[in-house]
């Protein structure tokens, strides 16, 4: 079982530039959570989804960002003309049920943000 | 959404000593998680409480969740330098929202 996956683990882009986010899912995990971490600070939800679905978006900026999880394959958070302050930690989580069926999370190893 | 505050943000111990954080609500919480999360690395689940009073244990740690449901407190007896790490606790976010609020967590670091 190979746990979600998360690529790449670390991205370096310039100010201005586009950067797209994967996460795979956990085998037979229908339900996906992005969320962001600053450095020194808490997980900060960000999009909620099923496939092809977004269940909720509440804790995604209102511009620059997106997020997918189409019908095949991965799920994709773009950010589109980054900024410094878009350095940070993404993690994904995958979950079998809905959280509120009393599974924790299983988290990717992130995909750490650098923005020059 | 539901807010939590986890006390203390940072505990420095010795090693051999005990450790305990602390989540507080201001409303009823359906449920309570806890996570790990090394240095460097990602979260990992570790437990979630559901009854009132309820008392888990995973060797060295004990998870409690308060009889008003209200506060969680996650105690390391005897801490190691495998425990260091930063621990927070997460809830459930009720209504439209389905997904998990974290705390802000407690950074731990175990001195030799």
């Amino acid at each position: 079982n190979a746990g979600v996956m998360q690529n790449p683990r670390h991205l370096v882009r310039r100010r201005g530039q586009e950067a797209r986010l994967r996460c795979s899912p956990m085998k037979g995990h229908s339900h996906v959570y992005w969320y962001r971490q600053l450095p020194e600070e808490g997980l900060k939800f960000m999009v909620y989804l099923q496939k092809e679905n977004i269940i909720d978006e509440s804790g995604m900026p209102k511009e620059r960002f997106s997020a997918e999880f189409p019908k095949e394959g991965p799920s994709i958070l773009r950010i589109q003309q980054v900024v410094r302050g878009d350095s940070a930690a993404y993690f994904c989580a995958s979950s079998p049920l809905g959280i509120d069926r009393g599974y924790g999370y299983t988290f990717g190893s992130g995909t750490r943000l650098t923005v020059v | 959404g539901q807010q939590v505050m986890q006390i203390p943000q940072y505990q420095h111990v010795q090693e051999g000593e005990d450790f305990t954080t602390y989540c507080n609500s201001s409303t009823t919480l359906s449920n309570i998680q806890w996570y790990k999360q090394r240095p460097g690395g990602h979260p990992v689940f570790l437990i979630q409480l559901v009854k009132s009073g309820e008392v888990k244990k995973q060797k060295r740690l004990t998870f409690q969740f308060g009889e008003a449901k209200k506060n969680s407190s996650l105690h390391i007896t005897a801490t190691q330098t495998t425990d260091v790490g930063t621990y927070f606790c997460a809830l459930f976010s009720s209504g439209s929202a389905r997904q998990l609020t974290f705390g802000s967590g407690t950074q731990l670091t175990v001195l030799p």
